[in-house]
């Protein structure tokens, strides 16, 4: 059974700093990886999508690392802002993946300080 | 570009009761998921829906049920309702046929049973 987690579950950091989230699963048979956000008491906003014979994937200040042999992504933010600050949720689907679901972790809350 | 819409925001129940959820799916997309997301927990896989049918299906009782219509929008039924029900009721939708099955996800349902 796919199991999927994230270290660590809560970081603060002040404006301006570089950060690594990181997303580790149990199961290596896997689709693709999204990394999302999520606010407060909304929905989730995907921010990359991995697939599974990639490596990394980049999108503004971020970039999300596939190393699917050893189970591990990892979500690089640069230059954090305040507006940052949200939860990071990191979800793989299994392979197979047209008739996929996504399992998730339970996301790092992250809160950057001006 | 419409993204995906559910409807209603917010929701009150009473133990026992029924509820349905709605959801439309982004333009293009052919296929629904939903999850149940508790406070403080990563989102847990419902079912999915794909051609009008339930293509896979979650660890959820049968109380839980579902439907999809044939422009492709979906409802998440729930009978008997507990207080352990109490969640965001996320949607997410996706486009089978073209593989990758990058999932966008709704703003969610805040359902609150009493």
């Amino acid at each position: 059974k796919q199991e999927v987690t994230q270290i660590p579950a809560a970081l603060s950091v002040p404006e301006g700093e570089n950060l690594v989230l990181n997303c580790s699963f149990t199961d290596s048979a896997i689709y693709n990886l999204q990394w999302f956000r999520q606010d407060p008491g909304k929905g989730l906003t995907s921010l990359l999508l991995i697939q599974s014979s990639q490596r990394e994937q980049t999108s503004g200040r971020l970039n999300a690392s596939l190393d699917k042999s050893s189970g591990r992504s990892t979500l690089y933010i640069a230059a954090s802002q305040p507006g940052d600050s949200a939860t990071y949720l990191c979800a793989v689907m299994g392979d197979g993946g047209s008739q996929g679901n996504l399992i998730f972790g339970k996301g790092t809350k992250l809160s950057v300080k001006p | 570009d419409a993204g995906v819409t559910q409807s209603p925001t917010h929701l009150i129940k009473t133990r026992g009761q029924q509820v349905t959820l709605r959801c439309s799916p982004k333009s293009g997309h052919d296929t629904v998921s939903w999850y149940q997301q508790a406070l403080g927990q990563g989102p847990q896989f419902i079912f999915q829906y794909y051609e009008e049918e339930e293509r896979q299906r979650g660890n959820f009782p049968d109380r839980f049920s579902g439907h999809q219509f044939p422009n492709y929008s979906s409802e998440l039924n729930v009978n008997a309702l507990l207080l352990g029900d109490s969640a965001l009721y996320l949607c997410a939708s996706s486009f089978t046929r073209t593989g990758g099955n990058e999932q966008y996800f709704g703003p969610g349902t805040r359902l609150t049973v009493t």
